[in-house]
């Protein structure tokens, strides 16, 4: 039963306009979210963050929206760069809990073409 | 700055054999983590060590074993290598266990035949 869900395997976005990825999840106890960023042979790198109590949090041209009601969360990237072709993961953990409780998405895949 | 380094990097097993996985983190972190990414998945964790002198089992321990053996080092142990346990394996650390922040190493990739 996957509590997190990335339902894009891939995106592809031309270099300049902005990449929208969408992550989904199911248990209301989650109170915390996160993006993390992988390129191939690397390990994954936080990215971004945001809380429950907030609907939105920037950094950069990185920016993550919250949609409690809706159980949705998203990351706009806007301009797209090609450093941003990577496997992006949507990460969620629950009130009260540690990083022990992350539960991860599967990822998209996004392609910035030139 | 090193952060966390994984050791080795790849390796190819036979079935019934046993390794350890080696991870080290200079940045003082007190909790350390074990995940595991197999192709279409998400990362799962394996175990986890909240603090020096603990560990606990993550969603998928069967078959592993892990030794917090200082602050600094967290090791990833398999007894009887399955073709199952071929996966690329990540060790991460965080300042604590209550931050989602995690910092990664850069995975080993482990195939067992």
């Amino acid at each position: 039963d996957q509590q997190v869900k990335q339902n894009s395997p891939s995106l592809s976005v031309q270099e300049g306009r902005i990449s929208i990825l969408n992550c989904d999840y199911t248990n209301s106890m989650f109170d915390y979210f996160l993006w993390y960023k992988k390129y191939p042979a690397e390990g994954p790198t936080f990215l971004i963050s945001i809380s429950s109590i907030k609907d939105k949090n920037e950094d950069g041209r990185f920016t993550v929206f919250l949609n409690k009601s809706a159980k949705h969360l998203s990351l706009h990237i806007v301009p797209s760069q090609p450093g941003d072709s990577a496997v992006y993961f949507c990460a969620a953990m629950g009130k009260g809990g540690g990083a022990d409780g992350l539960t991860f998405g599967k990822g998209t895949h996004l392609i910035i073409q030139p | 700055n090193a952060g966390v380094t994984q050791t080795p990097k790849f390796q190819v097993l036979k079935t019934g054999q046993s390794m350890t996985l080696q991870c080290a983190q200079d940045m003082n972190h007190n909790s350390m983590y074990w995940y595991r990414q197999d192709p279409g998945m998400g990362l799962r964790l394996i175990y986890y060590s909240a603090s020096e002198g603990t560990t606990d089992k993550g969603e998928v321990p069967n078959g592993y074993n892990v030794s917090r053996l200082n602050k600094r080092e967290f090791s990833l142990r398999l007894e009887s290598a399955a073709p199952s346990q071929t996966s690329v394996y990540f060790c991460a650390s965080s300042v604590g266990r209550r931050t989602g922040e995690l910092f990664f190493g850069e995975g080993s990739r482990l195939t067992v035949l």
